[in-house]
């Protein structure tokens, strides 16, 4: 079975400084998708970046990237120019992918998450 | 574009009595539909997904249940809601079924 650690219960980050969040996993799959998702306090879950397992290339979406380890099974979000808007749960998720129908049935496995917190 | 919409947003429902959540997804067909359940302190689970209409997959065996009557309608009910019902309820979406996006959320207490 697949699992997804998040180290970082709780960080903090002043404002315009750069954070990192840290994501582990577990599997045997050699082919799955990992996301980083976000939940502010209005409790919606927004996809902030995703990273297709087959690809070496770190996704980048603006002020977020990532910092994907296939060999260490390791997923690092990084935040540049931390905006107080940012404070956020961020949950880091993985997906495996399944041949029929080119994707999955849609079962992400979720960390616990970690609590940012950027401050003025 | 695509939006996705759930209702009601929050609710106060007594236990043994009935639940309907309704989910509409908007600017797309066929989609992967998705309910999702958020327990407090905890991740996300897959209850129900959907390939399309009339096409469900549990993935979670409970007192819920889900339907799709219609291409772009998800909609999540139970007959007789227990304590451990409540939680907040996430509908979701995908047009290839590898990204997931979810919709603002239900908020369920039962008392």
């Amino acid at each position: 079975a697949q699992t997804v650690t998040q180290s970082q219960p709780e960080m903090s980050v002043q404002e315009a400084e750069t954070v990192t969040l840290s994501c582990t996993y577990d599997t045997s799959e050699s082919n799955y998708y990992l996301f980083w998702y976000k939940q502010p306090p209005s409790r919606q879950m927004i996809l902030v970046i995703r990273q297709e397992a087959y690809k070496q290339q770190n996704a980048t979406e603006n002020r977020f990237s990532v910092n994907f380890q296939k060999a260490a099974k390791s997923f690092s979000l990084k935040i540049s120019d931390s905006q107080l808007g940012d404070t956020a749960m961020y949950f880091c998720a993985f997906m495996k992918h399944l041949r029929n129908y080119g994707g999955s049935q849609g079962n992400l496995i979720f960390g616990k998450g970690t609590k940012l917190s950027v401050k003025p | 574009s695509q939006t996705i919409h759930q209702w009601p947003a929050t609710l106060v429902q007594p236990v043994g009595s009935p639940l309907s959540l309704e989910c509409t997804v908007e600017g797309t067909s066929n989609p992967n539909l998705y309910w999702y359940r958020q327990a407090a302190g905890r991740g996300l689970q897959l209850l129900f997904y959907s390939v399309g209409i009339g096409q469900i997959s549990s993935e979670v065996p409970q007192n819920l249940s889900a339907s799709r009557p219609q291409d772009r309608q998800f909609i999540l009910s139970s007959k007789k809601l227990l304590l451990s019902d409540s939680g907040f309820y996430l509908c979701a979406w995908s047009a290839t079924g590898n990204t997931i996006y979810f919709g603002e959320g239900s908020w369920l207490t039962v008392v």
